[in-house]
């Protein structure tokens, strides 16, 4: 069984500045895949970056970013330049079948 | 390419009654997902059909829960009877690919009270 922890159920950012989402989880499998999810207000999931475990380079996708550390099994995703609409709930899930509890952003004008 | 479909957006019922939701997911993917997304809470799997087949619901409280995907494109999630502790959004996601690292494409979600 695999377990996630967000343990930042809340983070505030100042539009233009970085912010850091943390999550760690536990997993016994050695080849995996995890993602970052945004969850807005109209609650459509969307993807916002995944990570193949097997890769020590960590991925990228513009403005998002993650650091991902698998020994200390910390996966946690760095926004640039925050925008508006970057303010959502945002779930960490090392895999499909597991999400954490969320942490919800807000992006300060 | 059209999303993930899923009706109804809303449903109110009383406990102890009867509630289905639809889910018609994106044309081709093999793989779909009902998850339970409780207020204030990330989604939990309830069950993952492939084509027809399930590959896990041990998270599907069966004794009220049920779900079909016939002939491997839409699928429909049944409660009954209702409890209070049902309320959720319940979502839908279909995935394409085989690989672990195709993308999951949700549904807006079917909200349910129950009274």
């Amino acid at each position: 069984a695999q377990t996630v922890t967000q343990s930042q159920p809340e983070m505030s950012v100042q539009e233009a500045e970085t912010v850091t989402l943390s999550c760690t989880y536990d997993t016994s499998e050695s080849d995996y895949y995890l993602f970052w999810y945004k969850q807005p207000p109209s609650r459509q999931m969307i993807l916002v970056i995944r990570q193949e475990a097997y890769k020590q380079q960590n991925a990228t996708e513009n403005r998002f970013s993650v650091n991902f550390q698998k020994a200390a099994k910390s996966f946690s995703l760095k926004i640039s330049d925050s925008q508006l609409g970057d303010a959502a709930m945002y779930f960490c899930a090392p895999s499909r079948l597991t999400f954490g509890e969320g942490t919800q952003l807000t992006v300060n004008p | 390419e059209a999303g993930v479909a899923q009706s109804p957006r809303y449903k109110i019922i009383e406990k102890r009654q009867s509630v289905a939701f639809w889910c018609n997911p994106i044309s081709g993917h093999a793989t779909l997902y009902w998850y339970q997304q409780i207020l204030g809470q990330g989604p939990k799997l309830l069950i993952q059909f492939q084509n027809n087949g399930v590959v896990d619901d041990s998270q599907l409280p069966k004794d009220r829960f049920s779900a079909e995907r016939l002939k491997g494109v839409d699928s429909t999630l049944k409660i009954q009877p209702a409890k209070l502790e049902d309320s959720a959004v319940y979502l839908c996601a279909s995935r394409g690919g085989v690989s672990g690292g195709y993308e999951q494409f949700f549904g807006p979600g079917t909200r349910l009270t129950v009274l």
